[in-house]
């Protein structure tokens, strides 16, 4: 069974701050990833996806890989309190996508 | 902007009954999925449907699951004989081609209360 794991948190940040984001993953052979936002009651919402090792950036996100270490992470910059959500990990498997269990982020005002 | 929808939002049913969950994925997209999510719990991998059979799917989606795609908008799961343990959210997902041919769009969800 292929696993991706995240600390569950809460992450707690101030208002304005860099948020980090963090997630493993166990198939070294594992080639798409995804960061998605939850909030409480809603479903999971696509933020952003990285194939390649390095940096992807969007707004205020930046996605980071690390095929090697098997790392991948998210930066949320200039943290807004709309930000605090759970932030789930997926990583593609065959046709399947496996989740992380999130990590609630709490940016508090 | 094209989006998953999922009727109903909420369903209530006995143990034992069977119900019928429903999903209009996006309307390009070829991939559909199901998952589900146990309150508290992490999202979880059901089932997935691309050219009109099922392309992988989960332990946990055993004899009492079903999917079909009855024409070419919807696309349904069914369980069967409901046990109390399969109260979750029920969250339908599709993905197209091209470019982002990766990127799952799920939809609101369905809850699901098993009593």
């Amino acid at each position: 069974q292929k696993e991706v794991e995240q600390n569950s948190g809460p992450l707690s940040v101030p208002e304005g701050a860099i948020a980090s984001l963090n997630c493993t993953y166990s198939d070294r052979g594992s080639q798409s990833f995804f960061w998605y936002r939850q909030y409480s009651g809603k479903s999971p919402e696509l933020i952003m996806s990285i194939y390649s090792n390095g940096d992807k950036e969007d707004g205020r996100f930046t996605a980071q890989l690390n095929k090697a270490s098997q790392y991948v992470s998210l930066l949320i910059r200039d943290s807004q309190p709309s930000d605090s959500a759970t932030y789930l990990c997926a990583v593609k498997d065959g046709q399947n996508f496996v989740f992380g269990p999130g990590t609630r982020l709490s940016v508090l005002p | 902007e094209p989006e998953v929808t999922q009727t109903p939002s909420h369903q209530v049913t006995q143990m034992g009954q069977e119900v019928i969950l429903r999903c209009v994925p996006i309307s390009n997209h070829l991939y559909f999925y199901w998952y589900r999510q146990i309150l508290g719990q992490k999202v979880e991998f059901l089932v997935s449907f691309y050219n009109n059979e099922i392309s992988e799917k989960s332990e946990i989606f055993d004899d009492q699951f079903s999917v079909e795609r009855p024409d070419g908008s919807n696309f349904t799961l069914k369980i069967r004989s409901t046990k109390l343990e399969d109260s979750a959210m029920y969250f339908c997902a599709s993905r197209g081609t091209g470019t982002s041919v990766y990127e799952q769009y799920f939809g609101p969800g369905t809850r699901l209360t098993v009593t």
